[in-house]
């Protein structure tokens, strides 16, 4: 079956300007994750959906991000005013529940935001 | 709070060479541990998980042991292949970072022949 897809794969923005980035969970999938992954570093977490609600959005850096998953599936990470200090690869990983933490996270391939 | 903390890298091996990668992690409560792997162009992956203490995770010829009293789960391989060549990470959920993955920095192994 069809994994985790994300859209743009790359997406090139200038300073200052508004982006979204969408994420395609497996379906199925009630659980939605975002992770950001910087250069030569592991994925940090940013925010999990447990369906269509925010369950812990602690990784968020600040108010100028945002996620919403309206109807339980499909998610799209917002950025606001970007900074390049935002540039890195956004990965979106889902799972077949949030349960306890042992259910498998399956990642799409990543948007790589490059913020001249 | 929960963090992991991998080996320093990279790694460079020759063909059938036993390969480790330690990890080490610090959580309260149970975590669940994982090892992830990124090949060349491809998205993350998991390689193998252990969900409680003493747990053997394996695939591939990888295996990991989930040890409670050195809070390790070090990656193991008798013989790796030049296709083993990667980037390696090790992570954890559970515990207070409940659902979400905690990774450490990333192990990049390269296998010659």
């Amino acid at each position: 079956g069809a994994g985790v897809s994300q859209t743009p794969s790359n997406k090139v923005t200038e300073k200052g300007k508004y982006v979204e980035l969408r994420c395609d969970p497996i379906s199925g999938h009630t659980a939605l994750y975002w992770y950001r992954q910087s250069l030569g570093q592991g994925p940090e977490f940013l925010i999990y959906f447990q369906g269509t609600g925010a369950a812990d959005d602690s990784g968020l850096p600040n108010d100028r991000f945002f996620a919403v998953r309206p109807e339980g599936s499909v998610s799209t990470l917002k950025i606001q005013r970007t900074e390049r200090g935002d540039s890195a690869v956004y990965l979106c990983a889902s799972s077949l529940t949030l349960g306890s933490g042992t259910d498998t996270q399956y990642f799409g391939p990543g948007t790589r935001l490059t913020v001249l | 709070g929960n963090s992991v903390t991998q080996m320093e890298g990279p790694v460079t091996l020759s063909e059938e060479a036993f390969l480790t990668i330690n990890c080490t992690y610090t959580a309260t409560g149970y975590p669940s541990l994982f090892w992830y792997v990124q090949y060349p162009g491809e998205g993350l992956q998991l390689l193998l998980k252990a969900t409680k203490a003493d747990d053997k995770g394996s695939n591939k010829g990888f295996e990991a042991t989930y040890r409670k009293e050195t809070t390790s789960f070090h990656l193991e391989k008798g013989s790796v292949q030049v296709s083993d060549s990667a980037v390696y990470f090790c992570a954890l959920s559970g515990g207070t970072s409940y659902g979400k993955l905690t990774f450490g920095q990333g192990t990049i192994l390269t296998v010659h022949p």
